[in-house]
């Protein structure tokens, strides 16, 4: 059963407008959640994370907003360029006993296509 | 300053042979983390190493096992390989508590024919 959902696996966004990538998850004790941005032939990159003590982390163009009721969390990129095309992988995580990292949860993944 | 660094970008098996995939971590990480990623879906956790010992692991068979050396390098080992192992293998390297900034490297395509 998959723990982390990215119900939509692409979404075409006009150049200089709002991108909205969403993720379900269904684990109450994740703790921390990431999104990561993966171009072909290359591995994933770290673009931006949260705490569940949050609602809400902003990083330039890129925020993330976290719903712990509704166990839902979204990036939102604003505006978007061409250059954001790639797949967007929604991460989870359960922080391991002593504080060390946990393994990441991945969902699926939303192939983003921004249209010049 | 070098990313993490995995070898070989591609290879491929036939059924039943043993496989051995190298990543070297980014400087100044110290844990190494194995993905298995199959074509259309995310990332699958295999297992972690820390202190060249084996930490967590993933839902996988002992047919996967790693180890990793006093240099923090990595090996993934893959024995009785299967159709299904086909799959892109990422390496990802971290410090121990550094806010789950892991760094992937760009992963060894492994088919099996």
């Amino acid at each position: 059963d998959q723990q982390v959902k990215q119900n939509s696996p692409s979404l075409s966004v006009q150049e200089g407008r709002i991108s909205i990538l969403n993720c379900d998850y269904t684990n109450s004790m994740f703790d921390y959640f990431l999104w990561y941005k993966k171009y072909p032939a290359e591995g994933p990159t770290f673009l931006i994370s949260i705490s569940s003590i949050k609602d809400k982390n902003e990083d330039g163009r890129f925020t993330v907003f976290l719903n712990k009721s509704a166990k839902h969390l979204s990036l939102h990129i604003v505006p978007s360029q061409p250059g954001d095309s790639a797949v967007y992988f929604c991460a989870a995580s359960v922080e391991n006993y002593g504080g060390s990292q946990g393994n990441l949860i991945f969902g699926k993944g939303t192939k983003l296509s921004v249209k010049p | 300053d070098a990313g993490v660094t995995q070898s070989p970008t591609h290879l491929i098996k036939t059924r039943g042979q043993q496989v051995t995939l190298r990543c070297s971590p980014k400087s100044g990480h110290d844990t190494v983390s194995w993905y298995q990623q199959a074509l259309g879906q995310g990332p699958q956790f295999i297992f972690q190493y820390y202190e060249e010992e084996e930490r967590q692991r993933g839902n996988f068979p002992d047919r996967f096992s790693g180890h990793q050396f006093p240099n923090y390098s990595s090996e993934l080992n893959v024995n009785a390989l299967l159709l299904g192992d086909s799959a892109l293998y990422l390496c990802a390297s971290s410090l121990p508590r550094a806010n789950y900034g892991y760094t992937f490297g760009s992963g060894t395509r492994l088919t099996v024919v």
